[in-house]
């Protein structure tokens, strides 16, 4: 079992549109959660942290937590077509930050 | 600096030659992560350091690979014996302490031919 699972993707979404995008993890005692969005050719970029159970909002973009179920999301409202990118989900487990496979996103005008 | 550096941006080099890949953390940040991203993939845990010693290097794929950090800041990535199955972006990243948020460095584009 991979420590990080995002769904494959690709997700093609018009603009305006909400984007939802899930990732599961396998450690229980995994402690912060992150997403990072990379557009082709370039490195990742931090995009939201969420460390307890909940929603944070940031802007157009949501992060869900929910431990017991070991799942996170991010919701990417109005979307417009620079959100297009590869989004990946990370995990830590005291300092080892590990990722998923990453979702690619497509916002179609 | 005000993010993570890294050098050369590019390398191309020779099966069998040895690469020196280089990163420079912001400043003041004790985690340092190297990470290999192939095509399609997520980026592939390499080696943490949290200060200048090496915490976890359980991801280094065989020993052809070695990374220092001596003084606790810039981190030099190592690879002997280079073989094309090694082409990849390496990546740097570096965070203020262990589960705190890592900010990642432009990459280094490795090609080996």
């Amino acid at each position: 079992q991979k420590e990080v699972e995002q769904n494959s993707g690709p997700l093609s979404v018009p603009e305006g549109a909400i984007a939802s995008l899930n990732c599961t993890y396998s450690d229980r005692v995994s402690q912060s959660f992150f997403w990072y969005r990379q557009y082709s050719g370039k490195s990742p970029e931090l995009i939201m942290s969420i460390y307890s159970n909940g929603d944070k909002e940031d802007g157009r973009f949501t992060a869900q937590l929910n431990k017991a179920s070991q799942y996170v999301s991010l919701l990417i409202r109005d979307s417009q077509p620079s959100d297009s990118a590869t989004y990946l989900c990370a995990v830590t487990n005291d300092y080892k930050l590990s990722f998923g496979a990453g979702t690619t996103v497509t916002v179609r005008a | 600096g005000a993010g993570v550096s890294q050098t050369p941006s590019n390398k191309v080099t020779e099966k069998g030659k040895y690469v020196e890949l280089r990163c420079d953390p912001i400043s003041g940040h004790t985690a340092l992560y190297w990470y290999r991203q192939s095509l399609g993939q997520g980026p592939e845990f390499l080696i943490y350091f949290q200060g200048t010693g090496a915490a976890d290097d359980s991801g280094l794929p065989n020993d052809r690979f070695f990374a220092v950090r001596p003084e606790g800041s810039v981190s030099t990535l190592k690879i002997q014996r280079t073989e094309r199955g090694d082409s990849a972006v390496y990546l740097c990243a570096s965070a203020g302490d262990r589960n705190t948020e890592a900010f990642f460095g432009q990459g280094t584009r490795l090609t080996v031919v």
